[in-house]
């Protein structure tokens, strides 16, 4: 079993309609977990982090933590076409802050 | 959150020749890493940047190979050595201010080997 593990995707969604993005992780002491976009050619830009199960919302963004099932999920709502890039979850490792990244997930938002 | 500069953003090296690439720091950090990016992948860690110490390298990652210097809390060095076509990725640097905060990147250095 990977550490993080994410669909690759491509997910498409429609523009302005909500895109639904999944992580599950191994290590049952993580404590924080983040989640990165990344477009094309360029370096990851953090966008949430959320540290307690339940919800944390951030303008379009939400993040979603369970630790009892280990999987942190992302809604991004009204998803824009600037919107289209791969998500990245990253979690740290429970001794350190060493991040362990998924593989991503590709979005792509269709005007 | 911290500007972090990283240069070059790019370069075509011959292999087994080195490159070495900055990243510059506008504040003090505690935490400073190197990432790799093969193209079409994700990211892994390639080792922490300690500063004023040696840095501390993942599996599959050595320091002969990657060798890394952290001289003061905002400037650490990473090497690529006797490149070869295999080492052809993009390196990232990121910075946090500690244990459970969130890593900011830096641009990235995408390397070419010829």
């Amino acid at each position: 079993q990977k550490e993080v593990e994410q669909n690759s995707g491509p997910l498409s969604v429609p523009e302005g309609a909500i895109a639904s993005l999944n992580c599950t992780y191994s290590d049952r002491g993580s404590q924080s977990f983040f989640w990165y976009r990344q477009y094309s050619g360029k370096s990851p830009e953090l966008i949430m982090f959320i540290y307690s199960n339940g919800d944390k919302e951030d303008g379009r963004f939400t993040a979603q933590l369970n630790k009892a099932s280990q999987y942190v999920s992302l809604l991004i709502r009204d998803s824009q076409p600037s919107d289209s890039a791969t998500y990245l979850c990253a979690v740290p490792k429970a001794a350190g802050n060493k991040l362990t990244f998924g593989g991503g997930t590709r979005v792509l938002v269709k005007p | 959150s911290a500007v972090i500069s990283q240069k070059p953003s790019r370069d075509i090296c011959q292999r087994g020749t080195s490159l070495t690439i900055q990243c510059q720091v506008d504040s003090q950090v505690t935490m400073m890493f190197w990432y790799r990016q093969q193209p079409g992948q994700s990211l892994t860690l390639i080792a922490t940047a300690n500063q004023g110490s040696e840095a501390t390298y993942e599996s599959g990652f050595v320091i002969d190979k990657f060798p890394i210097s952290r001289p003061n809390l905002t400037f650490s060095t990473l090497t690529v050595s006797n490149m070869s076509p295999e080492d052809s990725s993009i390196y990232l640097c990121s910075v946090s201010t500690g244990v459970g905060q969130p890593q900011h990147f830096g641009d990235g250095t995408r390397l070419s080997i010829l």
